[in-house]
């Protein structure tokens, strides 16, 4: 099968510009999950949507927002872009029978100047 | 809520040393749990999980053990290698399927 697979890679915006990042998770998996990762604040969770409907949220403000379609892909939104988004944002997939492991996309590194 | 402590690193080994890695979490019910290991530039990949007491996972030659009783999950290496040097995260899955990782030990491996 192939893995989560996440676009782009790299992003560089400026500060109050928005961004939209996608993920497409393994085949038949119907979760998706969005995380920040920086060197400061470590992995942080962001959202989980499962069949389109966001089922988890972390401690982040409204201008991140995500949404995931029919066929499980997913998207996330940041609105009004800060400095302090510059992050890794991880995805990760999972078909939730049990266990909740998840599997990980490569990221996309966003840098806001 | 549920939590995962690790402990902090960075941790620095000779080749062929013993590993240990410290996680305790703190959770409601009965959480499975996973060590994941990210190497530069890469996400996540999933090493190892357990999702009952005393359950031990194993891959790779790293090992953890479920451990209720002490609510622990260490992860342990007989013999590392310099390809083993990335980072390691310990994370629980709760009784909501919410996934809580700890803040990552950072491993070098020095030939």
């Amino acid at each position: 099968k192939a893995g989560v697979t996440q676009t782009p890679r790299y992003l560089i915006k400026t500060r109050g510009q928005q961004v939209t990042l996608s993920c497409s998770p393994i085949s038949g998996h119907r979760s998706v999950s969005w995380y920040q990762q920086t060197p400061g604040q470590g992995l942080q969770f962001l959202f989980e949507y499962f069949s389109e409907t966001q089922r988890n949220k972390g401690n982040f403000p409204g201008r991140f927002s995500g949404r995931q379609f029919s066929n499980s892909r997913s998207e996330m939104n940041v609105s009004t872009l800060e400095l302090g988004d510059s992050a890794l944002y991880l995805c990760a997939s999972s078909s939730r029978d049990g266990g909740y492991e998840q599997y990980f996309g490569p990221g996309t590194r966003l840098t806001v100047t | 809520g549920n939590s995962v402590t690790q402990m902090e690193g960075p941790v620095t080994l000779s080749e062929e040393a013993f590993l240990t890695i410290n996680c305790t979490y703190t959770a409601t019910g009965y959480p499975s749990l996973f060590w994941y290991v990210q190497y530069p530039g890469e996400g996540l990949q999933l090493l190892l999980k357990a999702t009952k007491a005393d359950d031990k996972g194993s891959n790779k030659g790293f090992e953890a053990t479920y451990r209720k009783e002490t609510t622990s999950f260490h992860l342990e290496k007989g013999s590392v290698q310099v390809s083993d040097s990335a980072v390691y995260f310990c994370a629980l899955s709760g009784n909501n399927n919410d996934m809580r990782f700890g803040a990552g030990t950072r491993l070098t491996v020095k030939p």
